[in-house]
This record gives structure tokens, C-alpha cells and sequence, in this order.
């Protein structure tokens, strides 16, 4: 276990559907991350928050929509999905966002959209 | 802008046997960071490695090692005395060392190592 828990751990739903993911870290990091991963894709980021700030967006459609309300807790709003949404959702910590910072990862929310 | 290839898309290896992952990179910049991460089934993500591009030794981490050669931009990975929890998905990775903040991991595809008993 490496401190980052994320709920659910798989989710299906409709395209007209919203739900959110939910990511916990136990570490104390400064910064968390969203990544997407998809079959026979390299690994995607598509946020990245630093002390609660957004400090990037990787160009993510509007359809996902992030949330930082404290260091240790990082959602990620989903509405209105498409099926090619489906995917693999990791989150991930770090103290900091320098390349010498380890990212710690999730176990990740399987998303299948129907 | 950088890629990062693992053009081994599955490989097996008998147990305790070793093992060597490839992976090339494409970058104009001197100065950067590459790494390996596995992701088991359980699919909880985990750095194995990391390797600065301005040092010349190879990193070693118990029964991992890397080759790093700079000028091929060639970054394999070693797995002595294969173990069956080393059954993963290994991802290579490169990170720019010129920005700080503004940076951002770029993986590769990932090669699948199965490990045969």
C-alpha cells in the first residue's frame, strides 16, 4: 500500500451520467496528479495540482472536471462521457513537482462508459 | 517534443533467469531524467529506477540495473535472478530536467513481463 487509496475502485456508467472519482493521499504531498491510461496508449496526465492550485491541464475536455479542496484530496468530476472515455484512472502524489519528487500512484478507477 | 518507445510489447523469462527491457528516447535537450515503473496486476504504480542523464554510472537498485547510453538514447532495464513478483508491466519514462514545475512525465507503451516458473 502505498498511501494513495482511490474510490471506486471500477465504475460503469451511462453517457448521459454523472458521477466522480475520488482520490485520497496519506503522505502529505504538495502535489496530485490525474492520469489516464488506456489500452495500448502510453500513459496520459491531465491535471496537476500543486498546494490546491491547478498548474496544469494537459488540454482535457470540459466533459472531466477536476476538484483540489485540501492537499490530501483530489477529485474528478465526470459528466456527460463518451465511450472512448473508458479507461483506467490513476492518481498519483508527490511532496513536490520537481523531477526528483516521486510520484506515489494509486491503485486507479477502472471506467467503462456504455 | 520528446518520445519514449518500448518496442517490446510482451516478453517472458524463466524464473530466476535475467531479463533485459528496451527502451529508446528522442530528446534535443542534455539535461534529463529517465525512469522505470512497474505496475503489477494489482495495478498499483511503483518507481523501480531513476537515472539522471548527467551521470555516466548506471543506476543500480538491488536486483535492478539499468544501461544507460546517452548518445544511442537507449535506456534498458536489467532484472537479475527473475522473481514471480517481477510479473508486471514495466513503463519507461522521460522527464525533462531544463523546467521545474512545468514539466511533465512522458511514458512509454509499456512491455508486459511474465514470469514462468
Amino acid at each position: 500500500e502505498t498511501g494513495v487509496t482511490q474510490t471506486p475502485r471500477h465504475l460503469v456508467m451511462g453517457m448521459t451520467n454523472k458521477k466522480s472519482l475520488k482520490c485520497e493521499q496519506h503522505l502529505g504531498h504538495n502535489a496530485m496528479y490525474w492520469y489516464k491510461q488506456s489500452a495500448k496508449k502510453p500513459l496520459e496526465l491531465m491535471f496537476v495540482y500543486n498546494f490546491k492550485e491547478q498548474t496544469e491541464n494537459n488540454s482535457v475536455p470540459s466533459r472531466f472536471s477536476p476538484e483540489c479542496p485540501n492537499s490530501s484530496h483530489l477529485f474528478l468530476h465526470l459528466h456527460t462521457l463518451q465511450p472512448e472515455d473508458s479507461a483506467l484512472y490513476l492518481c498519483a502524489s508527490s511532496q513536490g513537482q520537481g523531477p526528483l519528487d516521486t510520484q506515489y500512484f494509486g491503485p486507479g478507477t477502472r471506467l467503462t462508459v456504455l | 517534443a520528446q518520445t519514449v518507445t518500448q518496442s517490446q510489447p510482451e516478453m517472458s523469462v524463466q524464473e530466476a533467469e535475467t531479463v533485459t527491457l528496451s527502451c529508446t528516447y528522442d530528446t534535443s535537450e542534455s539535461d534529463y531524467y529517465l525512469f522505470w515503473y512497474k505496475q503489477p496486476p494489482s495495478r498499483q504504480m511503483i518507481l523501480v529506477i531513476r537515472q539522471e542523464a548527467y551521470k555516466q554510472q548506471n543506476a543500480t537498485e538491488n536486483r535492478f540495473s539499468v544501461n544507460f547510453q546517452k548518445a544511442a538514447k537507449s535506456f534498458s532495464l536489467k532484472i537479475s535472478d527473475s522473481q514471480l513478483g517481477d510479473a508486471a508491466m514495466y513503463f519507461c519514462a522521460y522527464r525533462s530536467a531544463l523546467k521545474f514545475r512545468d514539466d511533465k512525465i512522458i511514458f512509454g507503451k509499456g512491455t508486459r513481463l511474465h514470469i514462468l516458473p
